[in-house]
C-alpha cells in the first residue's frame, strides 16, 4: 500500500519568506509523487510531478521538490512566498499501473505581509 | 482555457434519497474520475472510467454509487440512496492519457453534497 504524510496541517510564513511544506512517502515499489494545490473555491490543479527522471523537479509560480529516497520525502518550496500563494496544499502519490492517486491531507499555507 | 466543469456546486438531500452528480470534462479527454473528501479529511479516490467501463474502483465505491456517460459530454455520479456519511465534496477529473505519470489530472472546482 502506497501512502503520502504532510507534516503541518497549517504554516504560515510572512511575504518575501521560504515557503517549505513537508511530505514523506510510504511506497514499496518506486513512487509518482505530485504535488496539487486548491485555491478557495477551485478545484485541485496541479502544481508539479515527480515521475522517476530527475529528483528536482521544477513546477509552476515558483514552486520546487526534491526527491530524496533515502529520506522518503518530497518537501516543496518556493524561495519568496508571495500574497497569492495562499491556499490548501496537497501530496500524492501513484504508482505505475495504477490510475488511482492517494492524497495527503493537505497543508493549508497562509501568507502574511 | 478549458476546464473541467461541474453540477451542481452544492446540493442538500435527505437521508435515502437519490443523488446524480453531473461533471463536463475536457472535450478530448478519454479517461475520467470521482474523487471525494469528507470535511476535515484526505481526498480519497472513488472510480476511474474509461471505454464506457469502470477501469479501477476504491473499496468506497460499493453497490450504492454508479457511474454513467450518459451522452458524448457528460459524466455522472450516482448515489442510490444517500446515507448521512456521503456528505462530502466531490470532484470529477479527466485527463487525455491513462497513465498519470505522463498526462495531468484536471479537477473540476466539486459538488459538495450534504445529506441531512
Amino acid at each position: 500500500a502506497q501512502s503520502v504524510t504532510q507534516l503541518g496541517s497549517h504554516v504560515s510564513v510572512s511575504e518575501g519568506a521560504l515557503v517549505l511544506l513537508r511530505c514523506n512517502y510510504s511506497s514499496s515499489v518506486p513512487p509518482y509523487l505530485f504535488w496539487y494545490v486548491q485555491y478557495p473555491n477551485q478545484g485541485l490543479q496541479l502544481l508539479l510531478k515527480y515521475t522517476s527522471a530527475a529528483t528536482l523537479v521544477k513546477g509552476i509560480n515558483g514552486f520546487e521538490a526534491e526527491f530524496k529516497k533515502s529520506e522518503t520525502s518530497f518537501h516543496l518550496t518556493k524561495p519568496s512566498a508571495h500574497m497569492s500563494d495562499a491556499a490548501e496544499y496537497f501530496c500524492a502519490v501513484t504508482r505505475t499501473g495504477r490510475r488511482a492517486l492517494t492524497f495527503g491531507s493537505g497543508t493549508r499555507l497562509q501568507v502574511q505581509p | 482555457e478549458p476546464e473541467v466543469t461541474q453540477t451542481p456546486s452544492h446540493q442538500v438531500t435527505q437521508m435515502g434519497q437519490e443523488v446524480i452528480l453531473r461533471c463536463v470534462p475536457i472535450s478530448n479527454h478519454l479517461y475520467f474520475y470521482w474523487y471525494r473528501q469528507i470535511l476535515g479529511q484526505k481526498v480519497e479516490f472513488l472510480v476511474s472510467f474509461y471505454n464506457n467501463e469502470i477501469s479501477e474502483k476504491s473499496e468506497i465505491f460499493d453497490d450504492q454509487f454508479s457511474v454513467e456517460r450518459p451522452d458524448g459530454s457528460n459524466f455522472t455520479l450516482k448515489i442510490r440512496s444517500t446515507k448521512l456519511e456521503d456528505s462530502a465534496m466531490y470532484f470529477c477529473a479527466s485527463s487525455e492519457w491513462d497513465r498519470v505519470d505522463t498526462g495531468e489530472l484536471f479537477f473540476g472546482e466539486g459538488s459538495r453534497l450534504t445529506v441531512l
